[in-house]
């Protein structure tokens, strides 16, 4: 497609259950982020990938947050346990590269994933 | 640890120019970025500026950037009700350790008529 794309686009849980969160990101872009806006917390970066290299999680606010991506395209962001604090929208990017250069090192944002945990 | 502080709002008469302002304390910081999101709606990549340079102009959009004081605007000429929407600046470091960006907190454009 065009430009990356999240699914679902709203999802609403119970507390204490596991949710998952898709993320396509642009044909081609070889780097991946997660982040996540909330009322409180503003927009903070959770983790990254960068082709076959160990991510980056240094964002991640807990152990029950997990991510994955598979064939260096497609990442889920796994909520394990949700707690009504995890309600936020969760946004992923994707870059052609992490190279030092703008042209490839930009970031595309997609339409983020509305989480509520009642 | 990289900390980016903006103004939570600004309010301008539409075909006033609008300035919002970035404050950051990486000094480090390689690029510079502004960032646009309207309601319901994912970030809109607006415009950049390398930290060598002291200004960018796109169109109506003018970008300057002051390293000594750490401290980036957006200038908006002519600005329009579609303008409206809330502005983050964000910074990426120049360490290595990817390109993970810190967001200001944003700052919220109402255009009035």
């Amino acid at each position: 497609g065009a430009g990356v794309s999240q699914s679902p686009s709203n999802k609403v849980t119970e507390k204490g259950k596991d949710v998952e969160l898709r993320c396509d990101p642009i044909s081609g872009h070889t780097a991946l982020y997660w982040y996540r806006q909330s009322l409180g917390q503003g927009l903070e970066f959770l983790i990254y990938f960068q082709g076959n290299s160990a991510p980056d999680k240094s964002g991640l606010p807990s152990d029950r947050f997990s991510a994955e991506r598979t064939g260096g395209s497609v990442s889920t962001l796994t909520i394990q346990r949700t707690q009504q604090e995890d309600s936020a929208v969760y946004l992923c990017a994707s870059s052609l590269s992490v190279s030092g250069g703008h042209s490839t090192d930009t970031q595309y944002f997609g339409p983020g994933t509305r989480l509520t945990v009642l | 640890g990289e900390d980016v502080e903006q103004s939570l709002f600004l309010s301008v008469r539409e075909g006033d120019s609008s300035v919002i302002n970035c404050t950051y304390t990486d000094s480090s910081s390689t690029y510079l970025y502004w960032y646009k999101q309207e309601p319901g709606a994912g970030l809109q990549l607006l415009t950049y500026i390398f930290s060598n340079m002291d200004m960018k102009q796109d169109q109506r959009l003018t970008v300057l950037l002051n390293k000594k004081d750490k401290h980036l605007s957006l200038r908006i000429a002519d600005t329009q009700t579609g303008d409206s929407a809330i502005y983050f600046c964000a910074e990426t470091p120049s360490w290595g350790g990817g390109n993970k960006l810190t967001f200001g907190t944003g700052t919220q454009l109402k255009v009035e008529l």
